[in-house]
């Protein structure tokens, strides 16, 4: 199995600061199509999860503009170029290159 | 609106079953692969198992193979978690999803499942 290592998993942010979320994977994510299977999602405190990012860094239909996701192979980064308040929650990376799926730990963003 | 809305959850004992289902409006479903994903309490993301549009294609994580079977009824615009010999460590929300280019762009709302004597 694919494994997924995020890091931080604790992330005190100040409103208006970037921030950024690491993630690794145990073997390339990099298709013979050139996309990397990588998605990020954002779940908030007592909801569903939402897709923020998906094949690396196409962002989804309706998430902001300062979400972006970034890397290739095996390195990728969530990045919020000014945290907002309504940031809060859990992010996870996943990859859909091989079953099983597998999803990191998770990070958990908070407002200082 | 695109939706997607679980039902089918609650209290079963060790060794029993329940069929989880998950209603989608607002969308060609039969056009979709579709995903089943739980979240044990205070834990992460757990991807469980996807099916193809036809059903012709079925995926499962190892923890659930044997014991668990997804299907869908496209007339009805319907997926199904059929899951028996539960288990304690199967407690979690079940979540079901729908997949486009390889994530999960809609999610339900859940629904909770607790396997307990």
């Amino acid at each position: 199995d694919i494994v997924m290592t995020q890091s931080p998993l604790s992330l005190p942010v100040t409103p208006g600061e970037p921030a950024s979320i690491s993630c690794r994977s145990s073997q390339s994510l990099l298709k013979s199509d050139g996309y990397n299977y990588l998605d990020w999602y954002l779940q908030k405190p007592g909801q569903s999860p939402q897709l923020l990012i998906y094949l690396g860094s196409d962002r989804a239909s309706g998430v902001p503009d300062r979400f972006s996701g970034s890397g290739s192979g095996t390195d990728f980064t969530l990045k919020i170029s000014r945290v907002e308040a309504e940031d809060v929650g859990v992010y996870y990376c996943m990859q859909a290159l091989l079953s099983p799926i597998t999803f990191g730990q998770g990070t958990r963003l908070e407002i200082k | 609106e695109v939706q997607l809305v679980e039902s089918g959850g609650g209290l079963v004992q060790p060794g029993g079953s329940l069929r989880l289902s998950c209603a989608a409006s607002g969308f060609t479903f039969s056009n979709y692969w579709m995903t089943w994903v739980r979240q044990a309490p205070g834990k992460g993301l757990e991807w469980v198992a996807s099916i193809k549009q036809d059903g012709s294609d079925r995926k499962y994580v190892d923890s659930v193979r044997g014991r668990f079977t997804i299907s869908r009824d496209n007339a009805k615009n319907s997926l199904y978690l059929q899951m028996n010999s539960l288990r304690v460590e199967d407690t979690a929300v079940y979540y079901c999803g729908r997949s486009v280019k390889s994530a999960y762009d809609i999610w339900g709302q859940g629904t909770m499942v607790i396997v307990s004597s």
